[in-house]
């Protein structure tokens, strides 16, 4: 089992610039999410879905955005790249108990961004 | 302003002893409490939980007490080996369940030998 899968594993980006990042799990969870890491930070979300179809804004969504056109796949997407954006970004998935709460994320290696 | 606190930013144990990192929350509807551990360049693995019902849950060596009119919880390791050694993150999910997890900063954890 692949679990979840992220690429790629580092970036450089000029400010300005656009790219996306990639998600990818293989457990059908329907839950996915993104989330940045900067130095003496905990995961701040982004954003994050709860199904096909379905996505909505975390705590830190300015200058991303998401889509989710299938269950195994989670984009992240800048638009117009900015040295605040460089960070570590980690991609999580997570199934459903029967009372429809998500448990607890497994997360991807991370892709370290940096934008000069 | 930060839901969820860890204030030790290092903690060092000696190989065999009782390493106990605490957490400390603000937000009331947080009903599920879980604790990550991450080494360098890798993803945060998920260690163990505890739902807002129980105060109390062990998964081997690891066990999780929660507080709930202190709001606070904490994760003990008996007995502390070498491999323990990583940052571990504190993190709750709130009532509704389903828009994401809050992060603690981390607490860095070093087993001396």
């Amino acid at each position: 089992n692949a679990g979840v899968t992220q690429t790629p594993k580092f970036q450089v980006l000029k400010t300005g610039q656009s790219m996306t990042l990639q998600c990818a799990q293989d457990m059908n969870h329907e839950y996915m999410s993104w989330y940045r890491q900067d130095p003496g930070m905990g995961l701040r979300l982004i954003h994050y879905s709860v199904g096909a179809g379905i996505t909505d804004q975390g705590e830190v969504p300015n200058g991303y955005n998401v889509s989710r056109s299938t269950t195994e796949d989670f984009p992240l997407r800048l638009l117009s790249a900015a040295p605040s954006q460089t960070s570590v970004y980690f991609c999580a998935s997570s199934y459903s108990t029967g009372t429809g709460k998500m448990t607890e994320a497994f997360f991807g290696q991370g892709t370290r961004l940096t934008v000069v | 302003d930060q839901q969820v606190k860890q204030n030790s930013p290092s903690l060092s144990v000696q190989e065999g002893r009782i390493s106990i990192l605490n957490c400390d929350y603000t937000n009331s509807m947080f009903d599920y409490f879980l604790w990550y551990k991450k080494y360098p360049a890798e993803g945060p693995t998920f260690l163990i939980s505890i739902s807002s019902i129980k105060d109390k849950n062990e998964d081997g060596r690891f066990t999780v007490f929660l507080n709930k009119s202190a709001k606070h919880l904490s994760l003990h390791i008996v007995p502390s080996q070498p491999g323990d050694s990583a940052v571990y993150f504190c993190a709750a999910r709130n009532g509704g369940g389903a828009d994401g997890l809050t992060f603690g900063k981390g607490t860095h954890l070093i087993i001396q030998p």
